[in-house]
């Protein structure tokens, strides 16, 4: 298997727009995480799904970002409109069976100006 | 309300001296741990977990971590620091059920002087 796999990779757009991050997960894996990494607040988690239902959107920051999964192979995590404070590195993450780790994909690096 | 803490931000140790980041966790329940490492615009690598079992539980790299209920602790240790160990180390707890998600602490930073 190739891992999680995100795209894009950097990510640069203008405040205002709308930024579409994607995610594949592991073949096989129920549960899709999506964190966000910055130097001030760390690894936040944003929300995870369980066979492609969200069960915990508690980090999302506002109504401006969401996601969805609407299959097992996928996943998106939207932000509209882009601020500039969005800026950070997003990461998915996919895991097997609970109790086990937790795979990420290589991030996306997102600056919105 | 599950949560990790790594209270060293910065540790610089010199290449070939021992190594020790800690981390400290609460959670309600017997938890799942896991010690990760970021290197600069990397995604996270498992280094080693402990689900149950041996609280001493070895991991790749040559690290080691030990699970001390009493303490709440989960310290990762190497007797030995190469210079290719410089990165960023993640402490982070999780479960089962309700409690699927991952919560990390907020990184140690280590770098090696040759």
């Amino acid at each position: 298997d190739a891992g999680v796999i995100q795209s894009p990779r950097h990510e640069v757009t203008e405040m205002g727009q709308e930024v579409t991050l994607r995610c594949k997960p592991i073949s096989g894996h129920d549960y899709l995480f999506w964190y966000r990494q910055t130097m001030m607040r760390g690894l936040e988690l944003l929300i995870y799904f369980n066979n492609n239902v969200p069960i915990d959107d508690s980090g999302m920051p506002e109504d401006r970002f969401s996601a969805k999964m609407p299959n097992a192979s996928f996943s998106t995590l939207k932000i509209q409109p882009s601020e500039p404070r969005d800026s950070a590195v997003y990461f998915c993450a996919s895991r097997g069976r609970e109790g086990t780790e937790a795979f990420f994909g290589q991030g996306t690096r997102l600056t919105v100006v | 309300a599950q949560s990790v803490t790594q209270p060293d931000i910065h540790i610089t140790v010199s290449e070939g001296a021992s190594l020790e980041l800690r981390c400290n966790y609460s959670y309600g329940a017997t938890p799942y741990l896991f010690w990760y490492v970021q290197s600069p615009g990397q995604g996270l690598q498992l280094l080693l977990k402990y689900f149950s079992g041996d609280t001493l539980v070895q991991g790749i790299k040559g690290f080691e971590a030990e699970f001390k209920r009493s303490q709440s602790s989960f310290n990762l240790r190497k007797p030995s620091v190469h210079w290719s160990d410089a990165a960023e180390y993640f402490c982070a707890v999780g479960g089962g059920g309700t409690a699927s998600k991952l919560t990390f602490g907020t990184g140690t930073r280590l770098q090696v002087t040759l």
